[in-house]
């Protein structure tokens, strides 16, 4: 079975601060990885996804995650947060030959002018 | 545009009285599937379809059914709705028959209330 745990249900930071969003996983075959963002009043949309190619996987708004499979973690960062960062974020799990995405309980993201 | 579309956006109900939620792709994508999304939880899994006339139960499938008659349509079925299930619903498709690597585009949502 597969699992996701993101740690802190809520972050807030400043603009222009460092964005960390912290995902860990529980995964008995190897994971594939992804990051989905949901803007107020939207549906979600893919940030970047890890498929055991590179470790380290840019994202579209400037966002990267680094899988490090040592730690069972997959942490979303931005060196520099933007008011438009503000929206809740998902991570997920899947694996070769999956039906369906696993889902963590999502973080949402604050940023204080 | 390439999108999934959902109706209604926003419904509000009483305990019993059947609904439809409707879902509609225009990217030819196979996979269709409804989640639900609760505070706290995440996003669960309802049902989901790899293709034409093939759906699965995903984790959270008590008092709901879908059809997939057809590739780009994939309804929602509350036959006799309940107040735990007022929540945030999401459909969503990704092209290929199996998610692994695959992006998932979602619906706007629907905000269902049951009373």
């Amino acid at each position: 079975a597969q699992s996701v745990t993101q740690l802190g249900s809520h972050v807030s930071v400043s603009e222009g601060a460092l964005v960390l969003l912290r995902c860990n996983y529980s995964s008995s075959v190897p994971p594939y990885l992804f990051w989905y963002v949901q803007y107020p009043n939207q549906g979600l949309q893919l940030l970047l996804k890890y498929t055991s190619a590179a470790t380290l996987v840019k994202g579209i708004n400037g966002f990267e995650a680094e899988f490090k499979k040592s730690e069972t973690s997959f942490h979303l960062t931005k060196p520099s947060a933007h008011m438009s960062d503000a929206a809740e974020y998902f991570c997920a799990v899947s694996h070769q030959g999956a039906q369906k995405l696993v889902f963590g309980q999502g973080t949402r993201l604050t940023i204080n002018p | 545009e390439a999108q999934v579309t959902q109706n209604p956006r926003y419904l509000i109900t009483v305990t019993g009285k059947k609904l439809t939620v409707t879902c509609s792709q225009n990217m030819n994508h196979e996979y269709m599937s409804w989640y639900r999304q609760d505070p706290g939880l995440g996003l669960r899994q309802i049902y989901y379809s790899m293709n034409v006339e093939v759906t699965d139960k995903g984790d959270v499938p008590e008092g709901y059914k879908v059809s997939r008659k057809e590739k780009r349509n994939f309804p929602l079925i509350l036959e006799s709705p309940s107040p735990n299930q007022t929540s945030l619903y999401f459909c969503a498709s990704s092209a290929q028959q199996v998610i692994s690597t695959d992006t998932q585009y979602f619906g706007p949502g629907t905000r269902l209330t049951v009373l």
